[in-house]
C-alpha cells in the first residue's frame, strides 16, 4: 500500500510572502498521479494541483506551483504571494496509475497566512 | 454545473439509529467515492464506484456501513445502527476516467450522542 507523508503539521507565513509545503510518498509503481487538495474552515475540498508521473515538467496554477522530484518521491507545493485566502489545510494525495481511481492522503499541514 | 451535491449537510443522531447519505455526482462522471474525514483517522476512503459498480469497499469500516449506486446520478451510505464512533465528516466525491480529478462535495458532518 502507498503511503503519503507530510512532516509539516503546521506553518505560517505572512502576506505576500513564499511557503513551500513538504510531501513524500512511498510507493514501487513508476505510474501515478500527485494530487493538492485545499480545505479551508469551510470544510470544501478543493483540487488544487495535479501532477502526472510521467511527465518531468513541474505543474503551475497560478500561484501555486510543485517541486516533483520523482527519485526522491518528493512532491511540495510551493505557494508564491501569499493571500490571507489560502489560510487552510492542505492535502497531498496520491493515486496509482494502473486502477487511477482512488485517492490515499496524507495526514495534512495546517497553513496560517499573518498580514 | 451544481457539482457534486450531498444531503444532509448535518446530520445529528442517537446510537443505534439508521443514518442515509446522499450523494449526486456531477453528470456525466462515471466514478463516485466516498470517503470519512476525523481527527485521528484524517481522509479515508470507503468504496469507490465505477459505472455504478463498487469496485472497492475494503475501507468499509464493518458490517454495519453499505453503500449502493442505483444509477448514474445517485449514491447512498447506511449506516445501521449506528455507533458514537462513526461521527465524522462523510465526504462523497465523483470523477471522470482514470487518473483524473475528483471533484468533492460539501460533506455531511454526522454526530452520534
Amino acid at each position: 500500500a502507498q503511503t503519503v507523508t507530510q512532516s509539516q503539521p503546521e506553518m505560517s507565513v505572512q502576506e505576500a510572502e513564499t511557503v513551500t509545503l513538504s510531501c513524500t510518498y512511498d510507493t514501487s509503481e513508476s505510474d501515478y498521479y500527485l494530487f493538492w487538495y485545499k480545505q479551508p474552515p469551510s470544510r470544501q475540498m478543493i483540487l488544487v494541483i495535479r501532477q502526472e508521473a510521467y511527465k518531468q515538467q513541474n505543474a503551475t496554477e497560478n500561484r501555486f506551483s510543485v517541486n516533483f522530484q520523482k527519485a526522491a518521491k518528493s512532491f511540495s507545493l510551493k505557494i508564491s504571494d501569499s493571500q490571507l485566502g489560502d489560510a487552510a489545510m492542505y492535502f497531498c494525495a496520491f493515486m496509482e496509475g494502473h486502477s487511477g481511481y482512488a485517492l490515499n492522503f496524507g495526514k495534512g499541514t495546517s497553513l496560517l497566512v499573518t498580514p | 454545473d451544481a457539482g457534486v451535491i450531498q444531503s444532509p449537510r448535518h446530520e445529528v443522531t442517537e446510537m443505534g439509529q439508521e443514518v442515509t447519505l446522499r450523494c449526486k455526482p456531477i453528470s456525466g462522471h462515471n466514478s463516485l467515492f466516498w470517503y470519512r474525514q476525523t481527527m485521528m483517522r484524517g481522509l479515508e476512503l470507503l468504496i469507490y464506484f465505477n459505472n455504478n459498480v463498487p469496485i472497492d469497499d475494503s475501507g468499509m469500516p464493518e458490517d454495519r456501513f453499505s453503500a449502493k449506486m442505483p444509477n448514474a446520478s445517485f449514491s447512498t451510505l447506511k449506516i445501521q445502527p449506528s455507533e458514537p464512533r462513526d461521527s465524522a465528516v462523510y465526504f462523497c466525491a465523483s470523477s471522470f476516467g482514470v487518473g483524473s480529478e475528483q471533484y468533492f462535495g460539501p460533506g455531511t458532518r454526522l454526530t452520534v450522542t
